[in-house]
């Protein structure tokens, strides 16, 4: 089952500019991580924001939560060509296992 | 850092063929590892929890006497794909759930990639 809704599914941008990425999700959660997928590679995780965390930085990367909306957001800022993925969000209860959203695919031309 | 090594990381096979997929976690003990699969331009749907010892517990709609998964230590789970079929061919992913953090990130496997012919 799938529990996240990424927004928008495609996005496109120029070098430098800054992506924003959304996902919404249905049940209560214990954390929310955002994780990356290079075209047919494996995954890399971005960033994880526990549910009593309302934002979260890492480098270019800034998370929010809100957990009253369930939702969160993923921005990237002053992207490169190489930030070109497709970007997850997936959300856990304790001890369960993640459920991914759809996704958002991210181009990144320079 | 805590890896998880998974092999093979690509396979061909024909139809009708059985196919073995093995996930490690290299630097620690996991007592659950999660199965998934992703078809091309789409995400990753949770086919299966492995917990070390006992039998997987399947998500709804996955055969699972298709889909055979064995979690006999605490390092080790693997994924059998029997009679494979074309509409198997997908991207599989493992991952780790590491003993001591349990309220941490998984730990993902590089994923294996199975055409079936």
């Amino acid at each position: 089952s799938q529990q996240g809704e990424e927004d928008p599914q495609a996005l496109s941008i120029q070098e430098g500019e800054n992506a924003t990425m959304n996902c919404s999700y249905k049940t209560s959660i214990n954390n929310l991580q955002w994780y990356r997928q290079n075209s047919g590679r494996g995954l890399v995780h971005l960033i994880l924001i526990r549910s009593n965390e309302r934002e979260k930085h890492s480098g270019r990367l800034r998370v929010t939560l809100d957990t009253s909306k369930k939702s969160s957001s993923l921005l990237i800022t002053a992207s490169r060509a190489a930030d070109t993925a497709s970007y997850f969000c997936a959300t856990s209860q304790a001890g369960t296992a993640l459920i991914f959203g759809k996704g958002t695919t991210l181009s990144v031309s320079s | 850092g805590a890896v998880v090594s998974q092999h093979p990381s690509w396979v061909i096979c024909k139809s009708g063929t059985s196919v073995k997929i093995e996930c490690r976690s290299l630097d620690f003990q996991a007592t659950t590892m999660f199965w998934y699969r992703q078809f091309p331009k789409q995400s990753l749907m949770l086919m299966a929890t492995s917990n070390e010892g006992s039998k997987a517990t399947y998500e709804q709609g996955v055969e699972k006497d298709k889909f055979l998964i064995n979690h006999a230590s605490l390092t080790l789970s693997t994924l059998t794909v029997t009679s494979a079929h074309p509409e198997d061919s997908s991207f599989y992913i493992c991952s780790a759930r590491h003993q001591r953090r349990t309220n941490e990130k998984l730990f993902f496997g590089s994923g294996t990639q199975l055409s079936v012919l």
